[in-house]
């Protein structure tokens, strides 16, 4: 079956890069993208970033300076990494498959949760 | 970038209630439309994609609908397991965006 987990450190020191991996299985990178989407404590989703089933990239524009999306084929496995972490950039981070043409986010991992303090 | 404007930000409906959730873009997005329900503590889950059609093992009670560049999300008849908060997300060109959430409340 189709399942995405993140994993990375919960706590990353302000102006620090954060460093995540997203493990999937049940399909292959080389037909689907994968995205990331974070959500601040109490507030709502916000899209990150796609790499697509080509390896081409999309980011957020408020973020592509800081970010950085690439992936492992061989070990299914899709990484973010941003830099210059603010204390603003606290939240879930969540990968999730997206099912193509218009199907929408069709699958997610259980979410890493980062916190950036000292 | 396309704006999702989503309404309302809560809700509070009683059981057996017709409820309804609206997303207005910005700009033409077309049938790149889907909805996702979050519960306490879990991942948003897709309930609708391609504006109208719903995601494998959703009931039924749920369906989308769209007039030009306004969509709606339905829940025909309200249960106990409905409640959480309700998002849209335009992915007909990058940036992608969500709506800004609606928090569904049993009154």
């Amino acid at each position: 079956q189709v399942q995405l987990k993140e994993s990375g450190p919960g706590l990353v020191q302000p102006s620090e890069t954060l460093s995540l991996t997203c493990t999937v299985s049940g399909f292959s990178l080389t037909s689907y993208g994968v995205n990331w989407v974070r959500q601040p404590p109490g507030k709502g989703l916000e899209w990150m970033g796609t790499i697509w089933n080509d390896g081409s990239t999309d980011y957020n524009s408020a973020l592509k300076s800081r970010l950085s999306i690439s992936r492992d084929t061989s070990k299914s496995q899709v990484f973010l990494k941003m830099n210059s972490l603010q204390t603003e950039d606290t939240a879930i981070y969540l990968c999730a498959r997206d099912g193509g043409s218009s199907w929408g986010f069709d699958y997610w991992g259980q979410g890493v949760m980062v916190t950036v303090s000292s | 970038d396309i704006q999702m404007t989503q309404s309302p930000a809560s809700l509070s409906a009683s059981l057996e209630e017709i409820v309804t959730i609206t997303c207005q873009a910005s700009q033409d997005i077309g049938n790149w439309l889907s909805w996702y329900q979050q519960k306490p503590g879990k991942s948003p889950q897709l309930l609708i994609y391609g504006a109208t059609s719903l995601a494998d093992g959703v009931p039924s009670r749920f369906s989308g609908s769209r007039s030009g560049t306004q969509y709606s999300l339905k829940i025909s008849r309200l249960q106990v397991e409905d409640i959480g908060i309700y998002y849209c997300l335009q992915a007909y060109s990058a940036p992608f965006t969500f709506g800004s959430g609606t928090k569904l409340e049993i009154k």
